[in-house]
């Protein structure tokens, strides 16, 4: 157990809807990561935050939106879905956002669009 | 950005034979990390290892960070080996960046 949750397991959906994915990190974490892993482009960072803070982005779409709240954790929100955001949406935890700090991956979250 | 390499790209071995999976990458890191991920799609952390060398049980991993390379030692393999092994790296001030894997399969 990487103590980092992710709800829910499983998302079925149709393209354009919204739907929001919850992380909570490890309990002393500060940062929170995002990632995509999709058949064709593999496992793609999309964004961090540190202590509410957005500190990197990536290849994040400009559909998708991220925030991290006061205690921490952290929603993943995808808007106007289409078939292609169909993946499993990874979130990670560190304890910081400095160097020399593994992350810690929850189970994912599965999002099918129909 | 930084570039990621795993070799082989698949693999497929009996039960107890040994194996090594290679990760090449392209610009200095301060961040390098093996994971598993098994077949319910779960990332599994195994190894946090920037340089040096570590163990943890059948496995055990070598980063040697000036030649940019890293080795993943899997002894007397088991069918629960079986999966996705990625390595991932992050350079300085860089994103957190992943190989493509490499495919093992373990067969009884």
């Amino acid at each position: 157990d990487s103590g980092v949750t992710q709800t829910p397991k499983h998302l079925i959906t149709a393209t354009g809807q919204r739907v929001t994915l919850r992380c909570s990190p490890r309990s002393g974490d500060l940062s929170v990561y995002w990632y995509q892993q999709s058949l064709d482009q593999g496992l793609q960072f999309l964004i961090q935050y540190y202590n509410g803070e957005e500190r990197a982005k990536g290849n994040i779409l400009e559909r998708f939106s991220a925030q991290q709240f006061p205690d921490l954790h952290s929603e993943l929100n995808l808007s106007s879905l289409e078939l292609g955001d169909s993946a499993l949406y990874f979130c990670a935890s560190s304890a910081d956002t400095v160097i020399n700090q593994p992350q810690h991956f929850g189970d994912g979250t599965r999002l099918s669009i129909l | 950005g930084i570039q990621v390499e795993q070799s082989p790209p698949d693999l497929i071995l009996q039960e107890g034979a040994n194996s090594t999976l290679r990760c090449n990458f392209s610009d200095s890191v301060n961040n390098l990390q093996w994971f598993h991920q098994n077949p319910w799609g779960q990332l599994i952390n195994l190894f946090y290892i920037p340089s040096g060398t570590k163990q943890n049980g059948r496995l055990s991993a070598t980063t040697v960070a000036t030649e940019r390379y890293s080795l993943l030692y899997i002894s007397s393999s088991q069918t629960t080996d079986s999966g996705v092994y990625f390595c991932a790296v992050d350079s300085y001030g860089q994103n957190f960046v992943f190989g493509p894997g490499t495919r093992l399969s373990v067969l009884p």
